[in-house]
């Protein structure tokens, strides 16, 4: 059972488009963590998000941390082709990082 | 490139068997973490390390250990392999003794294990 839940799963896009992606937990975390992974490769770190509430921008992506410090959100706006990848979201605790299941997102030209 | 580098990148081998994966972290980084990624189980944290003692534990099997250096490279040893084992095997490294809302994680580009 994964401490984080993440949905969906599976989100396919044309290319324009917008999407969100969730993670959710019963567990309250210190700070949450979104990275994108491609194949072969390592995770890559998006962004850390700290503060109940918090909002932070990258760009076309949004993330925002829930108020209680147990959910948070992915937004992507216009997605594009180069935001294809797998999108894991981690939350921090006891020096150890719980990983959702991650969301496979391709964005179709 | 993360600066994190990983040997080697492709690892078959049987059941019953011993294998060593090796780490070494970005230059100036002090921890080193290591995870495992399959599936069925997503990416799992197993075990890190920090200026050379173990300072956290996750899902790590007893069939597992792993050490850190006086160089800060790392080592993890999986014996008796197992089917279930097959797994691509991350190592990441940070300057400090996570976690801290400024210090990241740095992943490597894994070891893809494959046992037969």
């Amino acid at each position: 059972t994964q401490l984080l839940e993440q949905s969906p799963q599976f989100l396919s896009i044309q290319e324009g488009e917008n999407l969100t992606v969730y993670c959710n937990s019963s567990s309250v975390f210190s700070s949450l963590q979104w990275y994108r992974q491609e194949p072969g490769e390592g995770p890559v770190l998006l962004v850390t998000v700290v503060t109940g509430g918090e909002v932070k921008k990258l760009k076309r992506l949004t993330f925002q941390f829930g108020d209680a410090r147990k959910d948070s959100s992915l937004h992507i706006t216009a997605a594009q082709p180069g935001d294809t990848g797998l999108y894991l979201c981690a939350g921090a605790n006891d020096y150890k990082l719980s990983f959702g299941a991650g969301t496979t997102v391709t964005v179709r030209a | 490139d993360s600066g994190v580098t990983q040997t080697p990148k492709h690892l078959i081998t049987a059941t019953g068997q011993r294998v060593t994966l090796r780490c070494s972290p970005r230059s100036g980084d002090l921890s080193v973490y290591w995870y495992q990624q399959s599936l069925d189980q997503g990416l799992q944290f197993l075990i890190q390390y920090y200026n050379g003692e173990e300072r956290a534990k996750g899902n790590i099997l007893e069939r597992f250990s792993a050490q850190q250096f006086p160089d800060l490279h790392s080592e993890l040893n999986l014996s008796s392999l197992e089917l279930g084992d097959s797994a691509l095997y991350f190592c990441a490294s940070s300057l400090r003794h996570w976690p801290s809302s400024t210090d990241t994680q740095y992943f490597g580009p894994g070891t893809r294990l494959t046992v037969l």
